[in-house]
């Protein structure tokens, strides 16, 4: 069965204090690894994927890194408009349940960044 | 562009109610579709999950149930709500090995 753990839970920083958030995750055979952001009362946004070991992806202030065991949303700078919670989730081959082709989600780091 | 719409927004229901969740997409043909549910301190559940026109498959057993009957569009029903039902149910449609792109979500809160 496929497992996602994120962690902190929740994370308080000030407007320019960077830092990174983690996603631990096992799956028989990783096909995909995707980060969201999620608003109060919306659904969640499309942010990165993540195929292999090693890869990165970037977007404004944010960078998506993966390793065969975890992944990381580092933010550099960051802004009270980045404040959200930040999903992570897997997507597994067929025969590592979690369905064809469904994701597994982590229960979210709660995002704050002060002014 | 693609664009995927749900209604209603939110919903208030008595318990042993029915219940019917809409999900349109547009701007894609034959895509997957899927329903989650989000509840207070906890991930997104998968629910349910459809490859075509007619066909479901189920992930969690409940009361719920879904249905396709047109390529772009997925339903959500209950013929009877339980408490347990309330929460944030959640629209996406994808392809295999690609991200899934959520709709905007329905509040449901079950009395």
């Amino acid at each position: 069965e496929d497992q996602v753990t994120q962690s902190p839970e929740a994370l308080r920083l000030q407007e320019g204090e960077s830092s990174s958030l983690n996603c631990s995750y096992t799956v028989s055979g990783l096909r995909g690894l995707f980060w969201y952001r999620q608003d109060p009362g919306k659904g969640p946004e499309f942010l990165f994927t993540l195929y292999s070991a090693g890869e990165e992806k970037e977007k404004e202030r944010l960078k998506a890194t993966l390793t065969k065991k975890e992944s990381f949303l580092h933010i550099t700078a960051p802004k009270p408009e980045d404040s959200a919670t930040y999903l992570c989730a897997v997507q597994g081959w067929p025969d590592g349940g979690g369905g064809a082709d469904g994701l597994t989600f982590g229960k979210g780091t709660h995002l704050i960044i002060q002014p | 562009s693609q664009t995927i719409h749900q209604w209603p927004a939110t919903l208030v229901q008595p318990v042993g109610s029915p219940l019917s969740l809409e999900c349109t997409v547009e701007g894609t043909s034959n895509p997957n579709l899927y329903w989650y549910r989000q509840a207070a301190g906890r991930g997104l559940q998968l629910l349910f999950y459809s490859v075509g026109i007619g066909q479901i498959s189920s992930e969690v057993p409940q009361n719920l149930s879904a249905s396709r009957p047109q390529d772009r569009q997925f339903i959500l029903s209950s013929k009877k709500l339980l408490l347990s039902d309330s929460g944030f149910y959640l629209c996406a449609w994808g392809r295999q090995g690609m991200p899934q792109y959520f709709g905007p979500g329905t509040r449901l809160l079950v009395l």
